[in-house]
C-alpha cells in the first residue's frame, strides 16, 4: 500500500531540546516537502528537496534542519533556536521532472513544547 | 513571503447555500492545484488545472483559472455538511510547490 508516513502523530517536548520527525514515502517521488501549520493558517514552506544529498531552504527555515540521505526519507529537526515550534507539521511528497503533479501528504505531526 | 493568496479566510454558509473561494498569485502558475483539509486532517488532492480559461466541475464543485493563469476559483453549489473544511491553492513557483492561505468553510445545519 503506497503512501507517505509520517511519526509520531503526537509529540511533547521541553523548551531547548531538539526534536526529529520521521516522513517517509514509498512511492517513489523525488520531491519531499515539509510545511508548518499554525491554527487557523494556511501551510509555510520550511524547506524541500528535488533530489537525494539536495536540499534548500523555504520561507520559514530559522530553527529547523533536514537531511535527504535517502529518497524514501526527509527528516525534520527542529531545534532550540526555533522561536515557537508549537505547530502541526506536515510532510509531503510528489514527482518532480514529469510534468504538473499532485502532493500527496503525510498524517502530520502535532508538536507540543512546553 | 506568502505569495499565494485567497479570500475570504473564513466563510460560513447555511446548509444549501452557494460558496466561492478566491486564489490569486503574484506571478503566473503553470498550473493550479485544489485541495481540501478536513478539521484534524491532512491536506487532500481535489484537482487540477492546466490551461488558461480552464473549468473543470467535480459534482457540485466548479474549478476556474484564470485567463492570465495568476489567479482561480472554487464554487461548490449547495453547500452541505460534508464540504466542511478548509480548501486551498496550490501551485508550484520556481522549484517551490507553494499553497495558498486557504478558506475555511462552515456549513451550518
Amino acid at each position: 500500500d503506497g503512501g507517505i508516513t509520517q511519526s509520531p502523530k503526537y509529540l511533547f517536548r521541553k523548551e531547548g531540546q531538539n526534536v526529529t520527525l520521521s516522513c517517509e514515502q514509498n512511492l517513489n517521488h523525488d520531491a519531499m516537502y515539509w510545511y508548518r501549520q499554525d491554527p487557523g493558517q494556511g501551510l509555510r514552506l520550511i524547506y524541500y528537496s528535488q533530489i537525494v544529498n539536495d536540499f534548500q531552504k523555504g520561507d520559514i527555515a530559522e530553527g529547523y534542519s533536514v537531511s535527504r540521505e535517502k529518497k524514501e526519507s526527509f527528516p525534520l529537526t527542529v531545534t532550540s533556536a526555533q522561536k515557537n515550534p508549537t505547530a502541526f507539521y506536515l510532510c509531503a511528497s510528489r514527482e518532480y521532472g514529469r510534468g504538473n503533479t499532485e502532493a500527496f501528504f503525510g498524517q502530520g505531526t502535532r508538536l507540543t513544547v512546553v | 513571503g506568502q505569495q499565494v493568496m485567497q479570500i475570504p479566510q473564513y466563510q460560513h454558509v447555511q446548509e444549501g447555500e452557494d460558496f466561492t473561494t478566491y486564489c490569486n498569485s503574484s506571478t503566473t502558475l503553470s498550473n493550479i492545484q485544489w485541495y481540501k483539509q478536513r478539521p484534524g486532517g491532512h491536506p487532500v488532492f481535489l484537482i487540477q488545472l492546466v490551461k488558461s480559461g480552464e473549468v473543470k466541475k467535480q459534482k457540485r464543485l466548479t474549478f476556474q483559472f484564470g485567463e492570465a493563469k495568476k489567479n482561480s476559483s472554487l464554487h461548490i453549489t449547495a453547500t452541505q455538511t460534508t464540504d466542511v473544511g478548509t480548501y486551498f491553492c496550490a501551485g508550484p513557483l520556481g522549484n517551490q510547490f507553494y499553497f495558498g492561505t486557504g478558506t475555511s468553510l462552515t456549513v451550518i445545519p
